[in-house]
């Protein structure tokens, strides 16, 4: 069975430092791989997406940036994080190729930066 | 623009029927979503429409009517653990999901 994980779950960060947040997927190849953050009343906001190794879409410019070194790995970073970059952040992974749009999700991680 | 409206919050009893809205406006459509996310935690898939009618799931049923841009998740014999957040998502004609707010159910016993 295909499984997603990501972390840390939850870090507090002071502005300017760095950002790592980490996903990787079990049990599949070559999926569809998407960074979401999710802000208090608002709707989930698509970051990034990549549909195949160092293939990056970008959907907001900001400063954040994000890779894929692996099939089945993305890492979302910043080099100088921002207080309005605190947030609750989901990974997420579909199948490749497949219109449905059913995305499956990671733990998510709620960053607070201070 | 794009844009996903459904109600912030909602009300309603234990063992009762509810039913949470969805309004689009998007550049195209390829199917509308709903996921349930607990306080927390990440979304779960729920459901998917693609054709005008009701689609039956358990307790859960989803309806879409695209000519008026609209659905609704309906909830019947409510249970505590229903207590969530119900995300209605489109996507458009380029494959994007494009997510609502979330309409956040609370049950009373």
């Amino acid at each position: 069975s295909q499984t997603i994980h990501q972390w840390p779950a939850t870090l507090v960060q002071p502005v300017g430092s760095p950002l790592s947040l980490e996903c990787t997927v079990e049990g599949t190849s070559n999926p569809n791989l998407y960074w979401y953050r999710q802000a208090a009343g608002r709707g989930l906001q698509l970051l990034f997406y990549s549909v195949g190794i160092g293939q990056i879409s970008s959907e907001v410019p900001q400063n954040l940036s994000a890779s894929r070194p692996q099939d089945r790995q993305f890492i979302l970073s910043s080099k100088k994080l921002l207080l309005s970059d605190s947030g609750f952040y989901l990974c997420a992974w579909g199948v490749a190729g497949e219109d449905t749009g059913e995305l499956f999700f990671g733990e998510g991680s709620r960053l607070t930066v201070l | 623009g794009q844009n996903i409206d459904q109600p912030t919050e909602m009300t309603a009893t234990e063992g009762a029927i509810v039913q949470i809205n969805c309004t689009y406006q998007t550049s195209g459509f390829n199917g509308l979503f709903w996921y349930q996310q607990h306080a927390g935690e990440a979304p779960t898939f729920l459901s998917y429409n693609v054709l005008d009618g009701l689609e039956e799931k358990g307790r859960f049923s989803s309806f879409l009517s695209r000519s008026k841009g609209y659905s609704y998740l309906l909830l019947k014999e409510l249970q505590m653990k229903d207590s969530a957040s119900y995300l209605c998502a489109v996507m458009d004609s380029n494959y994007q999901l494009i997510w609502g707010a979330g309409t956040k159910l609370i049950i009373k016993p």
